[in-house]
């Protein structure tokens, strides 16, 4: 079965600071991999996705992750973190069959500190 | 384009009452997943379709049901409701390629 794992319900940053965000997956399959970030009282937005083109993947708002598969992990990262960042980031995991089914890791809260 | 609506964004049931969570895309996607959202559990998969006429069961189906008789809509029924159903309910699209899941904005269902 797939499944990923988030290391860290929360991850506390100083605005300027860098921004890492830990996701380890596990699949018999090559995977694809996805990052959605969820605003207050919103709906969850796609930020980047791993569909095995390039390991280095760049993503909106400035975040980008890189595929390890020797290490089975996603990482999130952001050189430079603004205060509009602070989220709820989640990292999943879609096997490309006929299910199709996204499977979500339970996510890392970001604060960004002034 | 709406993207995928849900409704209604609030609702209040009582132990035992019924009732369907609205969803609605207008993407012409085949894949659509219903999921809920717990503090610190993140989002788990309730039931999903690959398809008009097409269902099957995700990881905490129990106490729902689910039909998707056109490709458009995929209502989330409560048999039942439990106050352990209280949740925030997400449904999700996607064409099935490597586009990933449109989500919509919510339902967030209380329980008494």
């Amino acid at each position: 079965a797939q499944s990923v794992t988030q290391l860290g319900s929360h991850v506390s940053v100083s605005e300027g600071a860098l921004v890492l965000l830990r996701c380890n997956y596990s699949s018999s399959v090559p995977p694809y991999l996805f990052w959605y970030v969820q605003y207050p009282n919103q709906g969850l937005q796609l930020l980047l996705k791993y569909t095995s083109a390039a390991t280095l993947v760049k993503g909106i708002n400035g975040f980008e992750a890189e595929f390890k598969k020797s290490e089975t992990s996603f990482h999130l990262t952001k050189p430079s973190a603004h205060m509009s960042d602070a989220a709820e980031y989640f990292c999943a995991v879609n096997r490309m069959d006929s299910s199709y089914k996204l499977i979500f890791g339970s996510g890392t809260r970001l604060l960004v500190r002034p | 384009n709406a993207g995928v609506t849900q409704t209604p964004k609030f609702q209040v049931l009582k132990t035992g009452q019924s009732m369907t969570l609205q969803c609605a895309q207008d993407m012409n996607h085949e894949y659509m997943s219903w999921y809920r959202q717990d503090p610190g559990m993140g989002l788990r998969l309730i039931h999903y379709s690959v398809g008009a006429g097409i269902t099957d069961q995700g990881e905490v189906p129990n106490g729902y049901n689910v039909s998707r008789s056109t490709t458009e809509d995929f209502p989330l029924r409560l048999l039942s409701a439990a106050p352990s159903q209280t949740s925030v309910y997400f449904c999700a699209s996607s064409p099935g390629t490597i586009g990933g899941y449109t989500f919509g904005s919510g339902t967030r269902l209380t329980v008494v």
